[in-house]
């Protein structure tokens, strides 16, 4: 059972540059995170999804765009990379939320804007 | 609104001390559940347990215990006999629909 899997594991962008990342999970759940981890900092929600064509936003959504078109999938994009999205980008999928379902994390994509 | 403090931001212990991570959830809601995450220095986040706001027993499994205190909002988890193993950054994170976390405590252990 792979989990939640994170494509690519790192990535060098010029500014300006726009990249997707992938997030990918087989454990039908309906709920998908992703957040951005600053370094040596806690984790910040940037998006969610509770469904297949539900998105909204997190605590710090500003530069990037999601898209939930199946239940597996929940891509991320940067469509103009800035030195601030210089982060740790995690994924993470729950079956539930707020009835106590643990979320699931990907192994995190490292991604460095020069 | 929700806020999650971690009250320690970095403990230091020498190996088989006891160590306490303290981590208070200031909430307007009456039911929630609160998780505790490690993400040792390999970077993955592993789910350590969660904790819903009807229970307020203790509980302990092999060398972790946790205590949860409603009336303080304080929800405390310690490491007994800390080992060289356990040295990783420890989040605390209310659940629900837009799950936060806290800024974590980071834990080093000594040999």
């Amino acid at each position: 059972n792979a989990g939640v899997t994170q494509t690519p594991k790192f990535r060098i962008l010029k500014i300006g540059q726009s990249m997707t990342l992938q997030c990918a999970q087989d454990m039908n759940h309906n709920y998908m995170y992703w957040y951005r981890q600053d370094p040596g900092m806690g984790l910040k929600l940037i998006y969610y999804s509770v469904g297949a064509g539900i998105t909204d936003k997190g605590e710090v959504p500003n530069g990037y765009n999601v898209s939930r078109s199946t239940t597996e999938d929940f891509p991320l994009r940067l469509e103009l990379a800035a030195p601030s999205q210089t982060s740790v980008y995690f994924c993470a999928s729950s079956y539930l939320s707020g009835q106590g379902a643990e979320a699931f994390f990907g192994q995190g994509t490292r991604l460095t804007v020069v | 609104a929700q806020k999650v403090t971690q009250v320690q931001t970095e403990i230091s212990v020498v190996e088989k001390e006891d160590v306490t991570l303290d981590c208070v959830y200031e909430t307007r809601d009456t039911t929630y559940y609160l998780f505790w995450y490690k993400q040792p220095p390999s970077g993955e986040l592993v789910f350590l347990i969660r904790r819903n706001s009807f229970d307020e027993q203790n509980e302990i499994s092999g060398r972790y215990s946790w205590n949860f205190q409603k009336s303080t909002s304080s929800f405390n988890f310690t490491i007994t006999a800390s080992q060289v193993v356990d040295s990783a950054v420890y989040f605390c994170a209310p659940r629900g629909l837009k799950t936060i976390f806290g800024a974590g405590t980071r834990l080093f252990v000594k040999a």
